[in-house]
């Protein structure tokens, strides 16, 4: 069964920085590219970022709203996804969610069940 | 960046009744683009892929049609667990954006 399991959220002040982690199980973590979604409270659903596989070099790509700020990363070894974030704003407050991208399809398959950051001082 | 706009914003309708949400894309997207059902408190969950392909799992009164713009998502007999927010994303190209969200709701 495939699980993702975020952890690492809370509460942290404007500036400030948070690192989100994801643990990965059921399936072959390397394989497939990784992303991280988010959702402000009441809102939609916002693309953060994404982590190509081994195979296309761990390749990143983010969201021009956290760009520069944000770092996309994994440790295909420990079957881990990671989000450091940086220079946090309130507008950051959100769930974020680790999403699975489909093997050479790119759509999205998995979600895990969110961690919450709030970012308020 | 590609907009997705997804339409009626919200929905009321009844259990047995076909419904359809639209989603269309400001520039073409061929089919790359899938939808998902989220419910109060809970992690979206993956329903069609490629525009039309239905996940592992997901029953057969959800499919998806459309390329190009123009896509549909229809639920062809609304099931009390169906009462959720659908919401549509193109993957064609980045930054990857989803629709606002069709929330459907029971009458």
């Amino acid at each position: 069964e495939v699980q993702l399991v975020e952890s690492g959220g809370g509460l942290v002040q404007p500036g400030g920085s948070l690192r989100l982690s994801c643990a990965a199980s059921g399936f072959t973590f390397s394989d497939h590219y990784m992303d991280w979604v988010r959702q402000a409270p009441g809102k939609g659903l916002e693309w953060v970022g994404r982590t190509r596989n081994k195979a296309n070099s761990y390749t990143t790509e983010y969201a021009a709203s956290v760009k520069g700020r944000f770092t996309v990363s994994r440790d295909d070894s420990k079957k881990s996804l990671y989000l450091q974030m940086n220079s946090l704003k309130a507008d950051d407050t959100a769930v974020y969610y680790c999403v699975r991208v489909t093997v050479n399809i790119y759509s999205f398959d998995y979600w895990g069940q969110g961690t919450l950051v709030t970012v308020s001082s | 960046d590609i907009q997705m706009t997804q339409s009626p914003s919200s929905l009321s309708a009844s259990v047995g009744d076909r419904v359809t949400i639209s989603c269309r894309a400001s520039q073409g997207i061929s089919n790359s683009l899938d939808w998902f059902q989220q419910k109060p408190g809970k992690a979206p969950k993956s329903l069609i892929y490629a525009a039309s392909s239905l996940q592992s799992g997901v029953p057969s009164r959800f499919s998806g049609s459309g390329s190009g713009t123009d896509f549909t998502l229809t639920i062809s007999s609304l099931q009390p667990e169906d009462f959720a927010t659908y919401y549509c994303r193109q993957y064609k190209s980045y930054p990857i954006t989803f629709g606002q969200g069709t929330r459907l709701e029971i009458k």
